[in-house]
């Protein structure tokens, strides 16, 4: 079974420099696109952007210019990071594994994280 | 704003049929995948692409997909079916994802 876990910092600063990482087990990074996925409290689901196996990215248009993602085969791990955080960052982040024929199939727990001064 | 449009909210009778609908032109050339949120939870996915149902997910749901709108519905609701339910696509361009803004199902 394909097994998805965040990790990162909960409590962050304005405008500091936001880093997630995915570690997926069971299954491999290959073949498959990487999805990174939020959720403000209260609110929707916002869809930040994925990386395939082979590095090609696509970002949400809204967060492009803040957003990177990267990805490393050998550690079966991907990777987020978000620029000049404010309070309206602060959401669970989430990252799924996703193909086009089967959607978003397995996603991780999910980590909150809150941006405050 | 999201390119996929739900309705906020909808309940449904215990034991009765409810559908759940997600509209948006990006619909006509993408299928959609349907997920399940309870409160504290991580999505969960009930109908993946041309209206299949992954294992372990009841019958009762079911997708269907009808020019611009694709709709999930639930024969003979229960209980543990209230849940919040998001619609997911591609958006008009084809390249990036996008979510419906949800459905809080409330099943009474």
């Amino acid at each position: 079974q394909v097994h998805l876990q965040e990790s990162g910092p909960g409590l962050m600063k304005p405008s500091e420099t936001l880093s997630l990482t995915c570690t997926v087990s069971g299954g491999s990074i290959s073949d498959y696109y990487w999805s990174w996925i939020r959720q403000p409290p209260g609110k929707g689901l916002e869809w930040i952007g994925y990386i395939y196996y082979n590095g090609n990215t696509n970002y949400n248009p809204s967060l492009k210019s803040r957003v990177t993602m990267s990805v490393d085969t050998s550690k079966d791990q991907f990777s987020l990071k978000l620029t000049s955080v404010t309070a309206a960052d602060t959401a669970v982040y989430y990252c799924a594994r996703g193909t086009t024929m089967m959607g978003l199939d397995f996603w991780g727990q999910g980590t909150l994280v809150t941006v405050s001064s | 704003s999201s390119e996929l449009t739900q309705d906020p909210a909808v309940s449904v009778a215990l034991g009765q049929t409810v559908r759940i609908t997600c509209q948006g032109d990006s619909l006509r050339t993408s299928y959609a995948t349907w997920f399940q949120q309870k409160p504290g939870q991580a999505p969960i996915r009930v109908i993946y692409p041309r209206n299949n149902r992954p294992s372990g997910i009841p019958d009762r749901f079911s997708g269907s997909t009808s020019r611009d709108t694709a709709s999930l519905t639930i024969t003979g609701a229960q209980a543990e079916d209230e849940a919040d339910y998001y619609c997911n696509s591609r958006d008009s361009s084809g390249r990036n994802l996008v979510f419906g803004g949800g459905t809080k199902l409330t099943v009474l």
